[in-house]
């Protein structure tokens, strides 16, 4: 099992440029989230997916975009990248979201928009 | 709002002991978790409490106040490979996890 992919694994944008993140995993959970990590904070959610066909804005939706066509697929779209979307951008998956349903990351994509 | 506070930075000597305190305030409780980040990695699970108390996983231990909103991990016998970056994340009433900026730790010989 690869458990759960990222790519690409580092891009530079310019301001204005487009692109698509890809994640995705081989563990069959329903549950997909896309975090952004930057210095000096928390990881912060995006947008989540709670099974196919389903998205969810979390806490800073402002700026990207999702897809979850199939449920092994979770997808994050940059329409008109922003230098304050420079961050490290984390997938993770799970089960399901009870109490103990932990949540599996991938191993991250590097954004830098110039 | 909600806030989870971590210390930012530790420092500990290997073979020894650290202590990494956790406090939150948050929209419902649904469970604690620890995560631990390599520097350049993704976050892996380490540990989850939801009832007060201990849990214990080899060297690894990790308590839980509800009443008081706090939680340590508890590093025992510790290696260089210990080195990393802890994180505390609780799942609110939503069952969202609302993360802590992650304490780093630094292991010295």
């Amino acid at each position: 099992n690869a458990g759960v992919t990222q790519t690409p694994k580092f891009r530079v944008l310019k301001t204005g440029q487009s692109m698509t993140l890809l994640c995705a995993q081989d563990m069959n959970h329903e549950y997909m989230y896309w975090y952004r990590q930057d210095p000096g904070m928390g990881l912060r959610l995006i947008h989540y997916s709670v099974g196919e066909g389903t998205t969810a804005k979390g806490e800073v939706p402002d700026g990207y975009n999702v897809s979850r066509l199939k449920k092994q697929n979770f997808l994050l779209g940059l329409e008109s990248a922003a230098p304050s979307q420079t961050s490290v951008y984390f997938c993770a998956s799970s089960p399901g979201a009870g109490d103990q349903e932990t949540q599996y990351f991938g191993p991250g994509t590097r954004l830098l928009v110039l | 709002g909600q806030n989870i506070d971590q210390p930012t930075e530790m420092t500990a000597t290997e073979g020894a002991i650290v202590q990494i305190n956790c406090t939150y305030q948050t929209s419902g409780f649904n469970g604690l978790f620890w995560y631990q980040q390599h520097a350049g990695e993704a976050p892996t699970f380490l540990s989850y409490n939801v009832l007060d108390g201990l849990e214990e996983k080899g060297r690894f231990s990790s308590f839980l106040s509800r009443s008081k909103g706090y939680s340590y991990l508890l590093l025992k016998e510790l290696q260089m490979k210990d080195s990393a970056s802890y994180l505390c994340a609780v799942k609110d009433s939503n069952y969202q996890l609302i993360w802590g900026a992650g304490t780093k730790l630094i292991i010295k010989p």
